[in-house]
């Protein structure tokens, strides 16, 4: 049972640095969702692929940010320019289109900015 | 809209007592309602879903919860704690045409021995 996998599980960068994670879903998904999670909130969505479509971004996602998922299997999110802000879990979903759309989570990365 | 309300942030029991997690939602368009466990430096992971089917449903580890659209809650419960229980719950609600989900705030789970 392979489940949804993100790589690396933590990461330490300096501000400024620019910093990428992988994720990768479930094999037979065709949607991929992005979220990012603070220490005491709960996950709160950035963005998210049907294939290889990126079909919806929040107004969290700053210029900053971009995520790709060029062939309709695992994504990247890559942030540029790291701030302390930008510290938190980052975590990936993947689901089918159809049906109920439920969303199975990776582990996540853990990133610090220092 | 679709938001999600957890009250009680934290929530102590004592081993073998009833668990109560109070999730509140509101939705625009009849919802589809979920709630995660997450453990420390851990991913979520679903214990139940309820997608317009029974109004009771029954999750894993013991878990199940109940749709009340008259007050637009989706509360989980378990009748007897385990000291394995203890982590950090989160509910979430999706439209069921919709795509993302929308989280609550999470309610983090003590068991006392």
């Amino acid at each position: 049972d392979t489940g949804v996998s993100q790589n690396p599980r933590h990461k330490i960068t300096k501000r400024g640095q620019n910093v990428t994670f992988r994720c990768d879903p479930i094999s037979e998904h065709n949607r991929l969702y992005w979220y990012r999670q603070t220490l005491g909130q709960g996950p709160e969505f950035l963005t998210y692929f049907q294939n290889e479509a990126q079909l919806e971004k929040s107004r969290l996602l700053s210029d900053r940010f971009s995520a790709e998922r060029p062939k309709g299997s695992f994504s990247t999110l890559e942030i540029q320019r790291t701030e302390q802000g930008d510290s938190a879990m980052y975590l990936c979903a993947s689901s089918l289109a159809e049906g109920t759309q439920t969303q199975y989570f990776g582990p996540g990365t853990r990133l610090l900015v220092l | 809209a679709q938001s999600v309300t957890q009250l009680g942030s934290h929530v102590s029991v004592s081993e073998g007592a009833l668990v109560l997690l109070r999730c509140n939602y509101s939705s625009s368009v009849p919802p589809y309602l979920f709630w995660y466990v997450q453990y420390p430096n851990q991913g979520l992971q679903l214990l139940l879903k309820y997608t317009s089917a029974a109004t009771l449903v029954k999750g894993i580890n013991g878990f199940e919860a109940e749709f009340k659209k008259s007050e637009t809650s989706f509360h989980l419960t378990k009748p007897s704690a385990h000291m394995s229980d203890a982590a950090e719950y989160f509910c979430a609600v999706s439209p069921n045409t919709g795509n993302q989900f929308y989280f609550g705030t999470g309610t983090s789970l003590t068991v006392i021995p």
